[in-house]
Formats: structure tokens, sequence, C-alpha cells
């Protein structure tokens, strides 16, 4: 079983649109949760990290249950620029566990 | 946030040769340096993981004497493809520590490609 599962998509969406990505972890003794952003060819940078209480930040909000190992990002109002790959990233203690990501294409 | 450098991003070699990657902390001095793979349509992997002048330490399946990884400053790693074969060819990224920080910087990847 792999360590950080997410949905591969691609998820296609026009503009404006609502969108929701989801993610487990397999690891329960994983420390802390990001959600890092991937555009082709280039390197992860990081979106945000993720609290049990849920944290947004503008368009974005991200939640994390830890009793189910279920980490999710909401993105409102999608914009063109939001299309990219989305990495679901777990810190177990060591170093990042990263998920296959999510590619989100948003369509005028 | 860090300033992170790799050179060369890009690469294209013949079989059986030596590539190596430099990766340098511009503005941090990075304790702990982690290089991680990418191969296409896959998440990133890491491959080892060096301490400042100390031996690196390899995930299963990584063979350290293939990807040697030199960690001789507390601003530069080093990680050397030898003998390249096409099945290396992939993205490899680098990510300097110092564990102070919760965000975890990285290079901007260094794409190789092994003919």
């Amino acid at each position: 079983r792999k360590e950080v599962e997410q949905d591969p998509g691609p998820f296609n969406v026009p503009e404006g649109a609502t969108v929701a990505f989801n993610c487990t972890y397999s690891n329960s003794a994983s420390q802390s949760f990001f959600w890092y952003r991937q555009d082709c060819r280039k390197e992860p940078k990081l979106l945000m990290s993720v609290y049990s209480s849920g944290n947004e930040d503008g368009r974005f909000t991200a939640q994390l249950n830890r009793a189910s190992q279920y980490i999710s990002l909401l993105i409102r109002d999608s914009k063109l620029s939001d299309s990219a790959t989305y990495l679901c990233v777990v810190n177990p203690g060591y170093a990042l566990n990263f998920g296959k990501g999510t590619s989100l294409l948003v369509t005028p | 946030g860090a300033v992170v450098s790799q050179h060369p991003s890009w690469v294209i070699c013949k079989s059986g040769t030596s590539v190596k990657i430099e990766c340098r902390s511009l503005d941090f001095q990075a304790t702990t340096m982690f290089w991680y793979r990418q191969f296409p349509k896959q998440s990133l992997m890491l491959m080892a993981t060096s301490n400042e002048g100390s031996k690196a330490t390899y995930e299963q399946g990584v063979e350290k004497d293939k990807f040697l990884i030199n960690h001789a400053s507390l601003t530069l790693s080093t990680l050397t493809v030898t003998s390249a074969h096409p099945e290396d060819s992939s993205f490899y990224i680098c990510s300097p520590s110092t564990f102070e920080d919760n965000e975890q910087f990285f290079g901007p990847g260094t794409r190789l490609t092994v003919l």
C-alpha cells in the first residue's frame, strides 16, 4: 500500500468552479501535512500546511482528519492559473512523503 | 522563501557516462540535504539523505555506488549519477533543510535524459 494516495485525476473544471481533492495516508504517526503545487517540469512549491482545525488561505481551504487519516483541499472560484498538479505531502517525522498528485485543468 | 539553485537544469548524455548535479542553498545553511527523483506521472521519491560532513543514507532500492552524494559544506551538495543508463532518465530535485522551518524548499530540478 502506498504511503500517500491521491486520485490522479485529471480534473477538468470551468473557471469559477469549486473543486475538491482528497488524499489518504497510511502512517498514523505522521506529524505534519501539506499541499504542494507542481507545475509542469518545475519543482513543487508549498501551497499550504494542513491542520486538524482546518485552515483557509484565500480561495483555498485545507482540512485534516487524523482519525480517518484523510486530507482534503478545496479550491473555490477556480482560476485558469490554478491549473497544475496538486501534491498531498505527509511528513512522518523524517523526510516528506509525496502523493502522485492530482492534475487540475481549469478551462475558460 | 529560501533560494536554492541546481545545476545543470537539464542534461542529455550517452549511456555509460557520469553526470554530476550540484545543489546550492544560497541564503541559508543546510545541515541536511534530501535528494528526490520523479519519473513521469509519478510522485517524488526520496533517494537519499545526507548530513553535512557525513555519509549519505540511501533509501531501499537506491544503489549507493551508482548515486554518489557529497555534502561537503552547508551550502553545497552534489549527486553524481555514475554510468548512467536510460532507466536513470528522470527529474532529480534537491531539498536542503535546516529543520528549523516548517516549509521544505526545493531546488528547481535537473532533468536528466540518458540516450
